[in-house]
């Protein structure tokens, strides 16, 4: 099956940095890649996605990397604000199920 | 957007007893539901995955007999937690996907079960 690796673990950011999020799965079958924020006892919010045939995707102070042969996908988050912080869920999907990373609790500090 | 309800969104209950959560596609019909366990600071772990009118597949490790899970129609799935145990204490969350956009799930608000 599906195994998809995250680093950070955890990260901690001065506020107006810049904060990169790794992830890399193994199966080459997967073609979906959304981002997930969940903040404490809250369901997880879709902040980004991107699909294989893809390399690149921005909104506005976010935006998602994707690397197909190398199977790696990164999140990048610009000008940080304390409403960041969150923990942050990368996920690979194919064939209609997702595997979620373990997670990267993103904080930034004022 | 799509909407996803969930109910209750906490329930403590003694052990032993059975109880049941449900999950509901508001706006959209739902082909796919999922059903995730959420442990404190840890990631989502797919528990299983329905499909209308189907029976459920569960993921290795999770018993069926213990977690009953329905999907009687395109808007709503239900997971019951039967002869439950302090062990199985946890934040159930349940997903829907629908045919568009691709693969896209729709997370509910997620149920915080306590057992005694």
């Amino acid at each position: 099956g599906e195994n998809v690796e995250q680093h950070p673990s955890t990260l901690s950011v001065q506020e107006g940095d810049s904060a990169v999020i790794k992830c890399t799965y193994s199966d080459s079958a997967s073609n979906y890649f959304p981002w997930y924020k969940q903040e404490l006892g809250k369901r997880p919010q879709l902040i980004i996605d991107i699909r294989s045939n893809v390399g690149e995707k921005k909104d506005q102070r976010i935006a998602v990397t994707l690397n197909k042969t190398a199977k790696h996908f990164s999140l990048h988050i610009t000008e940080t604000q304390p409403e960041d912080s969150a923990v942050y869920f990368c996920a690979a999907s194919g064939t209609g199920k997702s595997t979620f990373g373990d997670g990267t609790t993103l904080t930034v500090k004022p | 957007g799509a909407v996803v309800s969930q109910h209750p969104s906490w329930v403590i209950c003694k052990s032993g007893t059975s109880v049941k959560i449900e999950c509901r596609s508001l706006d959209f019909q739902a082909t796919t539901m999922f059903w995730y366990r959420q442990f404190p600071k840890q990631s989502l772990m797919l528990m299983a995955t329905s499909n209308e009118g189907s029976k459920a597949t569960y993921e290795q490790g999770v018993e069926k007999d213990k977690f009953l899970i329905n999907h009687a129609s395109l808007t709503l799935s239900t997971l019951t937690v039967t002869s439950a145990h302090p062990e199985d204490s946890s934040f159930y969350i349940c997903s829907a996907m629908g045919d568009l956009p691709a693969d896209e799930q729709f997370f509910g608000p997620g149920t915080r079960l306590t057992v005694l």
